[in-house]
């Protein structure tokens, strides 16, 4: 049975500092890797997606990487901002037949000015 | 665009209440999902629909009942409220359900006495 976990939990660093989220999960057969903002009482916000062919992805301040093998991900900031200040969360989607997405429980990052 | 959009932001019943919620989507998506988030739970598919008309279970559909009359919404009911259902639920859709990111609603806010 798939399982996400986000470490760590939360996380307050200073603005500025480039900063990394880590996901892992312990089936590799997976077909993509899933990054999602959330602002609170709102809802989710897809930032980068990653094929399972993929190891990484970026867009803009953001780097996601992937290592399948040793069922890995991390989510890249750099020079973070206050406005980054959100729960980001880590989605997988099985292979195969089982496509269902697994969700991990987020890290709540803040950002302080 | 308004995206994908919820009906109520919030609302509290009494236990054994009837309700629905309604989701809205403009993007033209065949897929729409139907989640709820608890702490410490991560989110959960609760039931999803592959195209208009139709209607599967999730990994929590007990206690929820669903409708796709039509392609843009997709309506989730609870004919018996219950404490244990007070959670956020969130509403999302995709152009399919394989590689495409989902988008998500604002969530709404359930609260059951």
């Amino acid at each position: 049975k798939q399982e996400v976990t986000q470490i760590p939990a939360a996380l307050s660093v200073p603005e500025g500092e480039n900063l990394v989220l880590n996901c892992s999960f312990t089936d590799s057969a997976i077909y993509n890797l899933q990054w999602f903002r959330q602002d609170p009482g709102k809802g989710l916000t897809s930032l980068l997606l990653i094929q399972s062919s993929q190891r990484e992805q970026t867009s803009g301040r953001l780097n996601a990487s992937l290592d399948k093998s040793s069922g890995r991900s991390t989510l890249y900031i750099a020079a973070s901002q206050p406005g980054d200040s959100a729960t980001y969360l880590c989605a997988v989607r099985g292979a195969g037949n089982n496509r269902k997405l697994i969700w991990g429980l987020g890290t709540s990052l803040a950002v302080n000015p | 665009n308004a995206g994908v959009t919820q009906t109520p932001k919030f609302r509290v019943l009494k236990t054994g209440q009837s309700m629905t919620l309604l989701c809205a989507q403009d993007m033209n998506h065949e897929y729409m999902y139907w989640y709820r988030q608890d702490p410490g739970m991560g989110l959960r598919l609760i039931h999803y629909s592959v195209g208009e008309g139709t209607t599967a279970k999730g990994e929590v559909p007990d206690g929820y009942n669903v409708s796709r009359l039509k392609k843009q919404n997709f309506l989730l009911g609870l004919e018996s409220a219950a404490p244990s259902q007070t959670s956020v639920y969130f509403c999302a859709s995709s152009y399919a359900g394989g590689p495409e990111t989902q988008y998500f609603g604002p969530g709404t806010r359930l609260l059951v006495l």
